[in-house]
């Protein structure tokens, strides 16, 4: 059964960076047909995604993020990891990394981690 | 960037009532729609893919219909384990956007 887990700090100040990682277990990251993304939920708010990577380092960002984003995927351990900055108290939410196939949305989702950005 | 409308926003409704939620794109779609449940605390849970798709392992009394801009989730006969916020989504485009949800609660 595929797993996906994030972590990261829980707390970062404005116009720091905020880095997230996710640890896949119980599966590849490497296969040809997945694709690995971050959606974030503001407390009480809906969803939106942040971006998506596949296993050759291939991304695509939501426009909205403005060019503050960047992911990469660590073959070797397994991980895919989110880069976002600066960061604003916007940016304060639950963050969720997600798999998809190939034509298909998102099936495998962890478990989501809270990030606050605050001074 | 294409705009995901759900209604309605909330929705009341009993155990037994057979209850539908609409999902409008701003543009065609065609059938690359997904449907998601999610429980407070919890990650979402794909219900329902290219709009009619059901995912193994979800209750037949989960449906999906639609194409193009107009889409249409519907439990047949809502159950307890039901309530719970549900979120459309497109896949169409290389921009994910998602609706912005339609809480199911108890009336």
């Amino acid at each position: 059964q595929l797993q996906l887990q994030e972590s990261g700090p829980g707390l970062v100040k404005p116009s720091e960076t905020l880095s997230l990682t996710c640890t896949v277990s119980g599966g590849s990251i490497s296969s040809s047909t997945y694709y690995w993304g971050w959606i974030r939920q503001p407390p009480g708010k809906g969803l939106e995604w942040i971006g998506s990577i596949d296993f050759s380092g291939s991304t695509s960002y939501n426009p909205a993020l403005r060019g503050r984003g960047t992911l990469s995927v660590d073959t070797s351990n397994n991980k895919f990891s989110l880069k976002l900055s600066p960061v604003a108290a916007a940016d304060t939410a639950l963050y969720y990394c997600a798999r998809r196939v190939t034509l298909q949305p998102f099936d495998y989702w962890g478990q989501g981690t809270l990030v606050t950005v605050s001074s | 960037d294409i705009q995901m409308t759900q209604s309605p926003s909330t929705l009341s409704a009993s155990v037994g009532d057979r209850v539908t939620i609409t999902c409008r794109a701003s543009q065609s779609i065609v059938n690359w729609l997904a449907w998601y449940q999610q429980k407070p605390g919890k990650a979402p849970k794909l219900l329902i893919y290219k709009s009619s798709s059901l995912k193994s392992g979800v209750p037949s009394r989960f449906s999906g219909s639609g194409s193009g801009t107009e889409f249409t989730l519907t439990i047949s006969s809502l159950q307890s384990d039901d309530f719970a916020t549900y979120y459309c989504q497109q896949y169409n485009s290389y921009l994910w956007t998602f609706g912005q949800g339609t809480k199911v609660d108890i009336k």
